[in-house]
């Protein structure tokens, strides 16, 4: 199946702190990358969509300004959490996929995010 | 009622039991449907696509698919504890965007 880099795995920071993190698809042209939050015992929660070129599509009570998304090129979608705080702490994953396919999605392996 | 629903954990089942778990889904013009694991504290693998109705065998796995019913299915059979995890069901209801709906997930758990 195809590969998704996500990187980093595990950060942990101080409140206050911007967090960036990577998401790349390394065997194929991803033109969407999906974004996406997990609480513990919770399941997914898509936060946006991004389209390769285009601005990111943001879910309903997602702030954009806080968690911005660059898609910059068919490989690399990246998500920065900005001025982090304890509340922002959670299990962040990535997945790629192709805009008009019915092709699944694959997922990268997530980054877990704790803020002090 | 909720866009992709799946049947109410936890489920637990006995080593080389078959385990089946049931998804249904809201939209009728949907066209994709997938299965994910998820082992805690890791991010969901694909385990099953299904696309057209009938049944799709991999192995221990074979997916259901029902469109007129609304309904996806996911058997394992031959259980073993290493199964045990979340497994999700997502719909991928406009192939336009990609995007997935996923249930809220049913956990197992197969014991020894």
């Amino acid at each position: 199946g195809a590969v998704v880099s996500q990187h980093p795995s595990w950060v942990i920071c101080k409140s206050g702190t911007s967090v960036k993190i990577e998401c790349r698809s390394l065997d194929f042209q991803a033109t969407t990358m999906f974004w996406y939050r997990q609480f513990p015992k919770q399941s997914l929660m898509l936060m946006a969509t991004s389209n390769e070129g285009s601005k990111a599509t943001y879910e309903q009570g997602v702030e954009k300004d806080k968690f911005l998304i660059n898609h910059a090129s068919l490989t690399l979608s990246t998500l920065t959490v900005t001025s982090a705080h304890p509340e922002d702490s959670s299990f962040y994953i990535c997945s790629a996929g192709k805009r008009g396919s019915n092709q699944p999605q694959h997922f990268g392996d997530g980054t877990r995010l704790s803020i002090l | 009622q909720k866009e992709v629903e799946q049947n109410s954990g936890p489920l637990s089942v006995p080593e080389g039991a078959i385990a089946s778990l049931n998804c249904t889904y809201s939209d009728r013009g949907s066209q994709s449907f997938f299965w994910y694991r998820q082992y805690s504290g890791k991010s969901p693998e694909l385990i099953m696509s299904i696309y057209s109705n009938g049944d799709k065998e991999d192995g221990r796995f074979t997916a259901q698919l029902n469109k007129a019913s609304q309904y996806v299915s996911l058997l394992i059979r031959d259980s073993q504890p290493s199964d045990s995890a979340t497994y999700l069901c997502a719909v991928n209801i406009n192939a336009s965007y990609g995007k997935l709906t996923f249930g809220q997930g049913t956990i197992l758990t197969v014991h020894p």
